[in-house]
C-alpha cells in the first residue's frame, strides 16, 4: 500500500512559470514533510520542510502548502528557471526518522 | 562538511552472485539509512541504524540482504545472492538524530545492474 501519492509523474512549464507538485498521504503518524530535489546521478537533497502545525512555509522561491485535514501538501516554484529541471520527490517521516517517498515528478523547465 | 561517502559507483554483476556496497556517513550523525531507489520510483528504506543498532528493518529482504553498522561508524549493506529485480541505486543517508525533524543527508549511491 502507497502511504505518500505524488502527482503529477511530469510536469513542463516555461522559464518563468510556477510548477505545482502535489503530494497525499494516508498515515496520520506523519509528523513532517520534506521535500528532495534530485539531480541525475546524484542523491536526494532537501530541499524545503513543513511541520503538520504550519499552513505554508516559504523559502526564496520555494512554497510548501499544507492541508492537514485533507491530508495533503504541494510544493510551489516560483519564477521557474531552467536550473530548476529536476526530479522532486515529497516525502512524510515519522517522529522516529522513518520517511517514506512518493514516486517522484521529473520537472522539465524550458527556456 | 564532508559528505556522505558511498562506494562503488557503479557494479554489474550476474544473478546469483553476490555484492557489497560501503556508505560512510556525515560525521557525528547517529543515525544511518539504506535506501533502495528503483528506476523511476521514490526511494524506499530498507534499514534503519540508530549509532550501531538496528531501529528497522521491516523492509529488508532478509533471505538475501544484510547490513552492518561497525563501531557506529561506516556501514556495509550485502546482497547475496542477488536476483533481476534487486537492479536498482542503493542510496545510503545519515542524520543527526533519529528524530523526524533531523535533516536526511544522502550520498550519491550505487547503481547495482543485475544481468
Amino acid at each position: 500500500q502507497q502511504q505518500v501519492k505524488q502527482s503529477p509523474q511530469s510536469l513542463i512549464v516555461q522559464k518563468g512559470g510556477i510548477s505545482i507538485i502535489n503530494c497525499a498521504y494516508e498515515n496520520t503518524a506523519f509528523d513532517y514533510f520534506p521535500w528532495y530535489q534530485q539531480f541525475p546521478g546524484k542523491g536526494p537533497a532537501l530541499l524545503i520542510a513543513i511541520r503538520p502545525d504550519v499552513s505554508e512555509k516559504k523559502e526564496g522561491r520555494f512554497t510548501i502548502s499544507f492541508n492537514k485535514s485533507a491530508k495533503q501538501f504541494s510544493l510551489h516554484i516560483m519564477d521557474s528557471q531552467p536550473g530548476d529541471s529536476a526530479t522532486y520527490f515529497c516525502a512524510a517521516r515519522t517522529n522516529a526518522g522513518k520517511s517514506t517517498f512518493g514516486d517522484g515528478t521529473t520537472l522539465t523547465v524550458k527556456p | 562538511e564532508a559528505g556522505v561517502a558511498q562506494s562503488p559507483r557503479y557494479k554489474i554483476i550476474e544473478k546469483r552472485q553476490s555484492v557489497a556496497f560501503w556508505c560512510n556517513p556525515i560525521s557525528g550523525h547517529a543515525t544511518l539509512y539504506w535506501y533502495q531507489q528503483i528506476l523511476g520510483q521514490g526511494p524506499k528504506l530498507l534499514i534503519q541504524f540508530q549509532n550501531n543498532g538496528v531501529v528497522d528493518d521491516s523492509q529488508l529482504p532478509k533471505d538475501r540482504f544484510s547490513a552492518e553498522r561497525l563501531k557506529g561508524v561506516d556501514s556495509t549493506l550485502k546482497i547475496q545472492p542477488a536476483k533481476l529485480e534487486d537492479s536498482a541505486v542503493y542510496l545510503c543517508a545519515s542524520s543527526p538524530s533519529g528524530q523526524g525533524s533531523s535533516p536526511l543527508h544522502f550520498g550519491n549511491g550505487t547503481r547495482l545492474t543485475v544481468t
